[in-house]
């Protein structure tokens, strides 16, 4: 598609429950990154994928929290047992290789609430 | 962690009024980024800034890469009410001492807009 893609567009799951949100970059984007953003708060970075390197995990907020991202396209989001502190918009975001890899795009995001 | 301080928090204007907002960092950024995020959308990027004292447009907004690398501003003239948003500042997190992390980004906590016709 002409831009990011992700679904859905809103969950609302039960606690203690698991949800996968799903991200479709731009084709032919490299690079592959996953934010939080909680209600009136800034972007927090989650998880980086760029091509066939190991991903950077290391905004991860808990081991609940896990990312696949399969045939250097597609990627899950996945959350287990979800906590009502997870409740956010997540935004999935891509951008080529380069200088020009500054400019990310963005997802319209996917709106998690957890009861 | 590098840490960016944005500042309003939130601003109320009448139509016409040019805007100010401004982001601070306690760590030297190589690049400023600055975008903004619609209601139920994600962020947009308006303007990206690579050097110290660089100063560009894009239309009514003009953004300024502070000479110290610290901090950065953005100014929006003539406000209208599209304008109503987010403005988040960015910059890549640095991983070494002359690399940088592409895309992986810090923000700045947001700007909220508000114009009134």
């Amino acid at each position: 598609g002409a831009g990011v893609s992700q679904s859905p567009s809103n969950k609302v799951t039960e606690k203690g429950k698991d949800v996968e949100l799903r991200c479709d970059p731009i084709s032919g984007h490299t690079a592959l990154y996953w934010y939080r953003q909680s209600l009136g708060q800034g972007l927090e970075f989650l998880i980086y994928f760029q091509g066939n390197s190991a991903p950077d995990k290391s905004g991860l907020p808990s081991d609940r929290f896990s990312a696949e991202r399969t045939g250097g396209s597609v990627s899950t989001l996945t959350i287990q047992r979800t906590q009502q502190e997870d409740s956010a918009v997540y935004l999935c975001a891509s951008s080529s290789r380069g200088r020009s890899g500054n400019t990310i795009y963005f997802g319209e995001g996917s709106w998690l609430t957890v009861v | 962690g590098q840490q960016l301080n944005q500042s309003p928090q939130s601003m109320f204007i009448q139509e016409g009024e040019d805007v100010s907002m401004n982001c601070t960092s306690s760590s030297i950024f190589n690049t400023w980024l600055w975008y903004k995020q619609d209601p139920g959308e994600g962020p947009v990027l308006l303007i990206a800034l690579y050097k110290a004292g660089e100063l560009t447009s894009n239309g009514r907004l003009t953004a300024q890469f502070g000479i110290t690398r610290k901090d950065s501003f953005l100014n929006i003239s003539a406000s209208i009410p599209s304008d109503v948003g987010i403005y988040f500042c960015a910059g890549p997190h640095l991983i070494n001492a002359g690399g940088t992390s592409y895309g992986k980004l810090t923000f700045g906590q947001g700007t909220i807009l508000t114009v009134h016709p």
